[in-house]
């Protein structure tokens, strides 16, 4: 079982702000995936970061993978109240191997 | 994108009753499903893994006579909570993974939210 720690577990912070979660691993992940989800909702899949050092930008969230692959963070700038959710990562398997989340960061941005 | 649905979307129920939740691939075949179990403030738990045809694979911890899976055809799965008492109320979300070939990505339902009363 690959563990994966997310720091930090919540987060309250005021619309306009920046802020950065990260996704800690002592694994090497082949690729890992970062999902939010939103109160009573199923998770939804923002990201697959799959290259050492890569960094992939949705609109105001900025992924980055670690060059090692152990890990990953995830930079969101001028926060809205609709960035609201609790943000998971889970490495990404193949075949039937499903996925295995880590504790999440609960973001709670206030108008 | 690939849709997954749950039904119903909530319930309540009396403790020692049995309750089922579906979950179905609306436009794909699933050959894998997966159950998940998220109690209030924390993350999504593995409970089980679902292939068709075929016995579901229970992650420790998770009583299989207690937590019944079924995966009938390639677009169904179903989890039924027996006896269910008021520990298990809990937010059951379900995922399928694409049967086609070239994808491996998990698709998650809405969630079902179970209070036993």
């Amino acid at each position: 079982t690959q563990l994966l720690e997310q720091s930090p577990q919540f987060l309250s912070i005021q619309e306009g702000e920046n802020l950065t979660v990260y996704c800690n691993s002592s694994s090497v992940f082949s690729s890992l995936q970062w999902y939010r989800q939103e109160p009573g909702e199923g998770p939804v899949l923002l990201v697959t970061v799959v290259t050492g050092g890569e960094v992939k930008k949705l609109k105001r969230l900025t992924f980055q993978f670690g060059d090692a692959r152990k890990d990953s963070s995830l930079h969101i700038t001028a926060a809205q109240p609709g960035d609201t959710g609790l943000y998971l990562c889970a490495p990404r398997n193949s075949g039937n191997t499903p996925l295995v989340f880590g504790k999440g960061t609960r973001l709670s941005v206030i108008a | 994108g690939a849709v997954v649905s749950q039904h119903p979307s909530w319930v309540i129920c009396k403790s020692g009753t049995s309750v089922k939740i579906e979950c179905r691939s609306l436009d794909f075949q699933a050959t894998t499903m997966f159950w998940y179990r998220q109690f209030p403030k924390q993350s999504l738990m593995l409970m089980a893994t679902s292939n068709e045809g075929s016995k579901a694979t229970y992650e420790q911890g998770v009583e299989k006579d207690k937590f019944l899976i079924n995966h009938a055809s390639l677009t169904l799965s179903t989890l039924t909570v027996t006896s269910a008492h008021p520990e298990d109320s809990s937010f059951y979300i379900c995922s399928a993974r694409s049967s086609a070939a070239h994808t491996d990505t998990q698709y998650f339902g809405p969630g079902t939210r179970l209070t036993v009363l």
